[in-house]
């Protein structure tokens, strides 16, 4: 089956500083990919889609400049959490979507969980 | 039974009974549902779909059954197990629309031994 891999699997780093989290479509091509966060006994909240070789589209709320979305490749993207805070400690999830694959099905990554001291 | 408040509603479950886990969905114009499995530290993992074509779709002791009715969408688990034991999230997606996949709150399944 698709597996994607996210890295790190967890990462603690101090406030002010940036973090980038990677996603990886392992064995197939996503021309598309999600980006996640999830909050503790709450559901994942969408921040934003990436499309490879375009620019991410952010949902309403997410910082753009803040979250920044890189998809170079079509195994790749990157959520780089910029000048972090403790408030942006959450678990981080990314998913893809297959080219040429049913339109609606999404794989998960295992996630990344941020502490920001 | 089920509870709500601050924490995720919870369903406690006897191992061998079977589990309904119940879900409200937000836009009558999706067309696609999914229902996932998350356990703790770990990502989404994909239990069963079904489209809105469809009232009713059967898995490896799991059925999903949708009512466009009244927006309501349920995961009923046969002779549920220990593994079972996680939080369970309904998604709703419009395919005709920007594709994405909106999530529901999420239920805690707690398998009692």
């Amino acid at each position: 089956g698709a597996v994607v891999s996210q890295h790190p699997s967890w990462v603690i780093c101090k406030s002010g500083t940036s973090v980038k989290i990677e996603c990886r479509s392992l064995d197939f091509q996503a021309t598309t990919m999600f980006w996640y966060r999830q909050f503790p006994k709450q559901s994942l909240m969408l921040m934003a889609t990436s499309n490879e070789g375009s620019k991410a589209t952010y949902e309403q709320g997410v910082e753009k400049d803040k979250f920044l979305i890189n998809h170079a490749s079509l195994t790749l993207s990157t959520l780089t959490v910029t000048s972090a805070h403790p408030e942006d400690s959450s678990f981080y999830i990314c998913s893809a979507r297959e080219a040429g694959g049913y339109q609606e099905t999404q794989y998960f990554g295992p996630g990344t969980r941020l502490l920001v001291l | 039974g089920e509870s709500v408040g601050l924490h995720l509603p919870t369903l406690s479950v006897q191992e061998g009974d079977n589990s309904i886990i119940n879900c409200a969905y937000s836009n009558s114009a999706s067309d696609y549902f999914i229902w996932y499995k998350q356990e703790s530290g770990k990502g989404p993992q994909f239990i069963i779909d079904i489209r809105s074509n469809m009232d009713k779709r059967q898995g490896q002791r799991v059925t999903v059954l949708l009512n466009k009715t009244v927006k309501h969408l349920s995961l009923q688990i046969a002779a549920t197990q220990p593994g079972d034991s996680a939080v369970y999230f309904c998604a709703e997606n419009f395919s005709g629309g920007y594709q994405k996949v909106t999530f529901g709150t999420g239920t805690k399944l707690q398998v009692i031994p």
